[in-house]
């Protein structure tokens, strides 16, 4: 089944305590990418990828890093989590301009 | 830039209502244009799209026509059920591989039995 994957799909930490979010893609595309989703203000994209290796911020990249060594996987990583960075967060793959989005994982920060 | 505008919601319609869910977008050349939708708890999955003037997208009952001259790409459906009651989210990408799609705000469709 073409699916995207992330884990974990529930994260309770602290300010300051590393974390990483895991991406995965089996559908071989190219382009992946990452969002946050909060109430009031929609999708919002953090950082996108074209391809391993490359990878470039979106609209709201400060306080995250992404990387992109295999085309299937792209982590997302918060160096030193905030609480604004509680949110609920999507990875998405895109073919063609049409976007495939995981089950989202939902991260609060105290 | 770009920008995408839809209807705030919540949407709160009865079973077998007419839908429409309004949608207007400001971009350069023809972008793209989609519509997604989000039920409880799980992510967005495309609904429909159209990638040219005066496409129809249609997908589950739901229908979507491309207008350029009025810019707008306005979702509805004839006749909506309670398993529709979902956030949709009007989007649309550039031509030229800008790989940053712009996301409206979601529009939050509630319906009752």
């Amino acid at each position: 089944e073409a699916q995207v994957t992330q884990n974990p799909r529930y994260l309770i930490t602290v300010t300051g305590k590393k974390l990483t979010v895991t991406c995965s893609q089996n559908m071989n595309h190219e382009y992946m990418s990452w969002y946050r989703q909060d109430p009031g203000l929609g999708l919002r994209q953090i950082y996108y990828s074209m391809n391993v290796e490359v990878t470039d911020k979106g609209d709201v990249p400060e306080g995250y890093k992404v990387s992109r060594k295999e085309k299937r996987n792209f982590p997302l990583i918060l160096e030193s989590p905030s609480p604004n960075q509680t949110s609920l967060y999507f990875c998405a793959s895109s073919l063609w301009g049409t976007q495939y989005f995981g089950p989202g994982t939902r991260l609060l920060v105290l | 830039g770009d920008s995408v505008t839809q209807m705030e919601g919540p949407v709160t319609l009865s079973e077998e209502a007419f839908l429409t869910i309004n949608c207007t977008y400001t971009a350069t050349g023809y972008p793209s244009l989609f519509w997604y939708v989000q039920y409880p708890g799980e992510g967005l999955q495309l609904l429909l799209k159209a990638t040219k003037a005066d496409d129809k997208g249609s997908n589950k009952g739901f229908e979507a026509t491309y207008r350029k001259e009025t810019t707008s790409f306005h979702l509805e459906k004839g006749s909506v059920q309670v398993s529709d009651s979902a956030v949709y989210f009007c989007a649309l990408e550039s031509p030229g591989g800008s790989y940053i799609p712009t996301f409206g705000r979601g529009t939050s469709l509630i319906v009752h039995p």
